[in-house]
């Protein structure tokens, strides 16, 4: 198995702009987390699918931030305006079992937000 | 409100030594506990899961330990190599509930093992 596939690995943009993050979970893996990791602030949850339905969308900061998960192979993470604030590396991360199991982490999308 | 606490957030030992970190949490109330390995500019991989009935899990020179009634786990790492040089998190999932799925994750310990 590829493991979690994350793209782009880097995103420099300009403020205001949209940026639009992508993520291939582990095949078979019901769970879906997105993270944030600063160094200020470490790993924040910013939203979890299971079974591509939104369970918890509270760590999303912003109305600026937005996420889906059309299919079971694939999820997106948009933030639109963009600020320089956002920079930060974005994981994502799937799991079975709602997350009772390990935690699959993806290789991460370093955001930098001039 | 659960907190992970890793003490020291950073570590350099000299090759070939046994070493321990430390990770404590403040709610006992939890289901599991994990421990990964973040190298630099990558993801996190996990290392070792413990549920909360159990005392300790093993994987090579690995081993992680659970004291879950004082909030407390370590990772014993054996004959340290070059190669385990990176940060080392800890995280921990709440017992059933509202946001049981989320994790709680420590700010990690950065290892240098010194050749």
């Amino acid at each position: 198995d590829a493991g979690v596939i994350q793209s782009p690995r880097h995103e420099v943009t300009e403020m205001g702009q949209e940026v639009t993050l992508r993520c291939k979970p582990i095949s078979g893996h019901n769970s879906l987390f997105w993270y944030r990791q600063t160094m200020m602030r470490g790993l924040e949850l910013l939203i979890y699918f299971n079974n591509n339905v939104p369970i918890d969308d509270s760590g999303m900061p912003e109305d600026r931030f937005s996420a889906k998960m059309p299919n079971a192979s694939f999820s997106t993470l948009k933030i639109q305006p963009s600020e320089p604030r956002d920079s930060a590396v974005y994981f994502c991360a799937s799991s079975l079992r709602q997350g009772k199991e390990k935690l699959f982490f993806g290789s991460g999308t370093q955001l930098s937000v001039l | 409100k659960q907190e992970v606490t890793q003490i020291p957030a950073a570590l350099s030992v000299p090759e070939g030594e046994n070493l321990v970190l430390n990770c404590s949490f403040t709610d006992s109330a939890i289901y599991n506990l994990q421990w990964f390995r973040q190298d630099p500019g990558k993801g996190l991989t996990s290392l070792l899961l413990i549920q909360s009935s159990q005392r300790e899990q093993t994987s090579g020179r690995l081993n992680a330990s659970l004291d879950k009634s004082s909030g407390r786990s370590t990772l014993y790492i054996a004959a340290s190599q070059p190669g385990d040089s990176a940060t080392y998190l800890c995280a921990v999932r709440r017992e059933a509930g509202a946001g049981s799925y989320q994790l709680t994750f420590g700010k990690g310990t950065k290892l240098s093992v010194i050749p």
